[in-house]
């Protein structure tokens, strides 16, 4: 069963470093996933996708300050030099053929 | 630039059908390797994927919603559409369509605004 864990709430403080995880289930390790924050109030936009050797492609606009990187069954999402404005839920989403699966979404607060 | 907005009823009765439906601007519908989803979110709680549709048609449904689900695309508008029956407080959500850029990359690279619906008598 393909299924994506996620913390349900992290905090940094402001101008420092956070970096969000997401799970694979088990054998599903080669897979692909893309990192979506959601502001209050707001719709999901889509930060970037992360493959399984840990490169990532970042969507228009995205600043610098966000990356992604992998290391087995996890995908990581690093927001650098938190600003306020990150505070947000941020969702890992994956696939397979017929089917795509969400993560129950990261709470982040900035402190 | 690529937009997506979704438009439909905010308020549906319990056991109806709702009926929603996405205009795609910036770039056409039809084109070759895009899919076109939706997507819920119940006030409070996380994302849960609705289904696919192709220009071409072809369908892709989330298992425990397939059996009141259907997505279908009108290219001539550059729209395309969900339908789910049977209607229950359930239901109620923002429901969000959005691409995803290929049959091999089914992630969601942009996104619609949502709009709310109730379930409510």
């Amino acid at each position: 069963q393909l299924v994506l864990t996620q913390s349900p709430s992290a905090s940094a403080s402001l101008g420092a470093s956070v970096k969000l995880t997401c799970t694979l289930s088990s054998g599903r390790s080669s897979y692909a996933i893309a990192w979506h924050q959601q502001r209050p109030e707001e719709g999901p936009r889509c930060l970037m996708k992360v493959s399984s050797d840990g490169s990532y492609r970042k969507g228009h606009g995205i600043p610098d300050r966000f990356s992604g990187s992998s290391s087995g069954a996890e995908r990581y999402l690093t927001i650098s030099s938190l600003q306020s404005e990150d505070e947000a839920d941020y969702y890992c989403q994956t696939w397979d053929t017929g089917i795509v699966v969400f993560g129950g979404g990261t709470s982040l607060t900035v402190l | 630039q690529l937009q997506l907005q979704e438009s439909g009823p905010g308020l549906v009765k319990p056991s109806e059908t709702l009926s929603l439906t996405c205009t795609v601007s910036g770039a056409s519908i039809s084109s070759s390797t895009s899919y076109w989803g939706w997507i819920r979110q119940p006030p409070g709680r996380g994302l849960e994927w609705i289904g696919y549709v192709f220009h071409s048609g072809d369908t892709y449904y989330n298992p425990s919603l397939k059996s009141r689900v259907t997505i279908s695309v009108d290219t001539s508008k550059n729209q395309f559409s969900l339908r789910l029956t049977s209607m229950t407080a359930a239901d109620t959500a923002v429901y969000y369509c959005a691409r995803s850029p290929s049959g091999s990359d089914w992630y969601f690279d942009v996104w619609g605004r949502g709009t709310l619906v109730t379930v409510s008598s």
